[in-house]
C-alpha cells in the first residue's frame, strides 16, 4: 500500500482565497509530481521535484506554485483561486530506482466557486 | 522523448466479454511500461508494469497486458469483464527518469 497522502479530499472555495494543497509521502522518495486532471480527461504534468529545494514547471502552464522544503512534503499553494482553477491535482512520488512505478495519492478535488 | 498513445478514448463492452485497451509508445531507450487503473474520484492505481523480465505481464484483478517491441505496444487484456471493470485505464512509459502517460481509455461495462 503507497504511503502517500493529499489533504484536503474535496474542497469547494471562493474566488479570490488562497489555497495550499498538501501532499505528503513517507517513503522517502526523491522524485515528486503534481498533476491537473479535469474529469475523465488524461494527466497533465504541472509541477516537479527532483528533491529538497529542486523544484520545476511541467508541461502544462499553470498559476500555482511549489515548495520542497523536505523529502516528504510537496505542498501547492494558489495565491488567488478562480473558477478555472476548478480541477482534480493529483500527486504523485517515484524513487531513483529505475524500474519502479509511480505512487499516487487520492487526489483533491476542487472546485472555485 | 518518448509517447504513448491509446487508441480508443472510449471503450464499451458487455460484461464476460473480452476487454482489450490498446497502448502504443515511443521510446529512445529500452522502456518501462506500466498500467493504472483510475475509478471515479480516487487517484491512480498499478494495475501491472514491464520492467524487462518477462514479456507477458500479469497484473491485479485478472489483467495482463503482453510487450511486443516490434509493435511498440504493451496492449492490456482481460478475458472477462465484469461490471466493477468500469473505469478509467492509463498506460504509461518511462526511461527511468521520466514519466509520460497517455490520455486514458474510459472502459465501460454493460449488463
Amino acid at each position: 500500500e503507497a504511503d502517500i497522502y493529499q489533504t484536503p479530499r474535496y474542497l469547494v472555495i471562493g474566488t479570490g482565497k488562497k489555497i495550499t494543497l498538501e501532499c505528503s509521502q513517507t517513503m522517502g522518495h526523491d522524485k515528486m509530481y503534481w498533476y491537473q486532471q479535469d474529469p475523465g480527461m488524461e494527466l497533465h504534468l504541472i509541477h516537479y521535484s527532483y528533491g529538497v529545494n529542486s523544484t520545476e514547471k511541467g508541461d502544462l502552464s499553470s498559476e500555482s506554485t511549489v515548495s520542497r522544503i523536505r523529502t516528504e512534503h510537496f505542498p501547492l499553494t494558489l495565491e488567488s483561486a478562480r473558477p478555472s482553477h476548478t480541477s482534480q491535482y493529483l500527486c504523485a512520488s517515484i524513487p531513483w530506482t529505475e524500474n519502479t512505478e509511480a505512487f499516487f495519492g487520492q487526489g483533491t478535488r476542487l472546485t472555485v466557486v | 522523448a518518448q509517447s504513448v498513445t491509446q487508441l480508443g478514448s472510449h471503450v464499451s463492452v458487455s460484461e464476460g466479454a473480452l476487454v482489450l485497451l490498446r497502448c502504443n509508445y515511443s521510446s529512445s531507450v529500452p522502456p518501462y511500461l506500466f498500467w493504472y487503473v483510475q475509478y471515479p474520484n480516487q487517484g491512480l492505481q498499478l494495475l501491472l508494469k514491464y520492467t524487462s523480465a518477462a514479456t507477458l505481464v500479469k497484473g491485479i484483478n485478472g489483467f495482463e497486458a503482453e510487450f511486443k517491441k516490434s509493435e511498440t505496444s504493451f496492449h492490456l487484456t482481460k478475458p472477462s469483464a465484469h461490471m466493477s471493470d468500469a473505469a478509467e485505464y492509463f498506460c504509461a512509459v518511462s526511461d527511468g527518469q521520466n514519466f509520460v502517460f497517455g490520455p486514458g481509455t474510459r472502459l465501460s461495462v454493460l449488463p
